[in-house]
């Protein structure tokens, strides 16, 4: 089945512990993006990735981190979590020639106390 | 920076159709896209318009018009299963950032 798959679906942490949440497709895609969404303020595109080392930061990349080593994963990082990252964060995917159809993982909610 | 206006919420009956409308004020456009997101769910894909006209995909069709920087998307024979959030989305910069707007919550009611 193709998918996005994300994990955790669900985390509870405090301030400044690091943590890695990580997002999987078997669609052999080559975009991949990170979105945050809050209440109010629909979704924000904090990074996206073109290809394999290739990266590039969206609306509200400040406090996190991405890498894309490998083609299939794109995982997002946040070195120092603040409470102001408290949110629901969805990866995405999609050919590159497709860009305006990706396809979501199911959400990660996050919360920093 | 981009900005894009939907209403916040939209009521309608059963059976009935909606018109959910989109502005945008982007620096770059390459297209308008519209999404659907149920509570708890994930957002999924429902329609693309790159150049003006419309487009229709069963039920749902949507709209664009480049020179006002509008589109919308129509709803058609409204079904309960259709209360959710709706998106609009556009392409800008390089291409690859997509801004979303914060989203329209449709009620559908008996």
């Amino acid at each position: 089945e193709a998918q996005v798959t994300q994990n955790p679906r669900y985390l509870i942490t405090v301030t400044g512990k690091k943590l890695t949440v990580t997002c999987s497709q078997n669609m052999n895609h080559e975009y991949m993006s990170w979105y945050r969404q809050d209440p109010g303020l629909g979704l924000r595109q904090i990074y996206y990735s073109m290809n394999v080392e290739v990266t590039d930061k969206g609306d509200v990349p400040e406090g996190y981190k991405v890498s894309r080593k490998e083609k299939r994963n794109f995982p997002l990082i946040l070195e120092s979590p603040s409470p102001n990252q408290t949110s629901l964060y969805f990866c995405a995917s999609s050919s590159l020639a497709g860009r305006n159809e990706q396809f979501f993982g199911p959400g990660t909610r996050l919360t920093v106390l | 920076g981009q900005s894009l206006e939907q209403p916040s919420e939209v009521t309608a009956v059963e059976g009935a159709i909606v018109q959910i409308n989109c502005t945008y004020q982007t620096s770059g456009f390459y297209g308008l896209s519209w999404y659907q997101q149920h509570d708890g769910g994930a957002p999924t894909f429902l329609s693309y318009n790159g150049l003006d006209g419309l487009e229709e995909t069963g039920r749902f069709s949507s709209f664009l018009s480049r020179s006002d920087s509008y589109g919308y998307l129509l709803l058609q024979e409204l079904q309960m299963k259709d209360s959710a959030s709706y998106f609009c989305a556009v392409r800008t910069g390089t291409a690859s950032k997509l801004t979303f707007g914060t989203g329209t919550r449709l009620q559908v009611t008996l």
